[in-house]
């Protein structure tokens, strides 16, 4: 599976947009940019995926590199409630199903 | 997206003993994950369970230890056999419903081996 590089952790202050970076230079053109996030005592929660395009969705919005080699989870105006561990994950399509998780970026939100 | 019911939600065993965990999806799907997560680190996979054939368990991980049924498309057991302190993790079954949606998870069984 390609690989992804995050960071350890970020801050963030409250009702601020948030950027949370994803490096994947190994990505190739059958994998999928997953993202997901998992809130204090619960299991991951699916964010949003895309392939190329820039993706929005409800919870946020999922920004492409052109060369696909990094991505970019945006979280429009962060709450209290969206300090988390988010995760990073290539999935390719043509492959098997499952998920492969790194070590994630551990968000803070500071009222 | 699927709704996922895990049970139990937390145990406290004792070494030696297995615990079984369950998980009911409200909707058919081909393939159930199981996830383990340890104290402080990320999910690893466990096993992928097809309905009908064997799960298909990941480097580290064998069926003696982590035995899984599949009896449906809806329903999925993980068991955690002859438990030691260090099979003390959260464990977590997933799945995924077509291209168009991410995986969903159980939100896990809390296992405290004593």
């Amino acid at each position: 599976d390609a690989k992804t590089t995050q960071p350890n952790s970020m801050e963030s202050n409250e009702e601020e947009p948030v950027h949370l970076p994803c490096n994947h230079s190994t990505i190739s053109g059958t994998d999928y940019i997953h993202w997901y996030r998992q809130l204090p005592s619960q299991g991951p929660e699916y964010v949003i995926h895309g392939l190329t395009s820039n993706v929005n969705n409800r919870m946020a919005s999922l920004a492409i590199a052109e060369d696909r080699k990094s991505s970019t989870l945006i979280l429009h105006r962060a709450t209290l409630r969206d300090a988390a561990v988010y995760y990073c994950i290539l999935r390719d399509i043509l492959g098997n199903e499952k998920l492969t998780f790194g070590t994630g970026t551990r968000l803070t939100i500071i009222p | 997206s699927a709704v996922i019911s895990q049970k139990p939600s937390r145990d406290i065993c004792q070494r030696g003993t297995s615990l079984t965990i369950q998980c009911q999806v409200d909707s058919q799907v081909t393939m159930m994950f199981w996830y383990r997560q340890q104290p402080g680190q990320s999910l690893t996979l466990i096993a992928t369970a097809n309905q009908g054939s064997e799960a298909t368990y990941e480097s580290g991980f064998v069926i003696d230890k982590f035995p899984i049924s599949r009896p449906n498309l809806t329903f999925s057991t993980l068991t955690v056999s002859n438990m030691s302190p260090e099979d003390s993790s959260i464990y977590l079954c997933s799945v995924r419903q077509g291209t168009a949606y991410g995986y969903t998870f159980g939100s896990g069984t809390r296992l405290t081996v004593v």
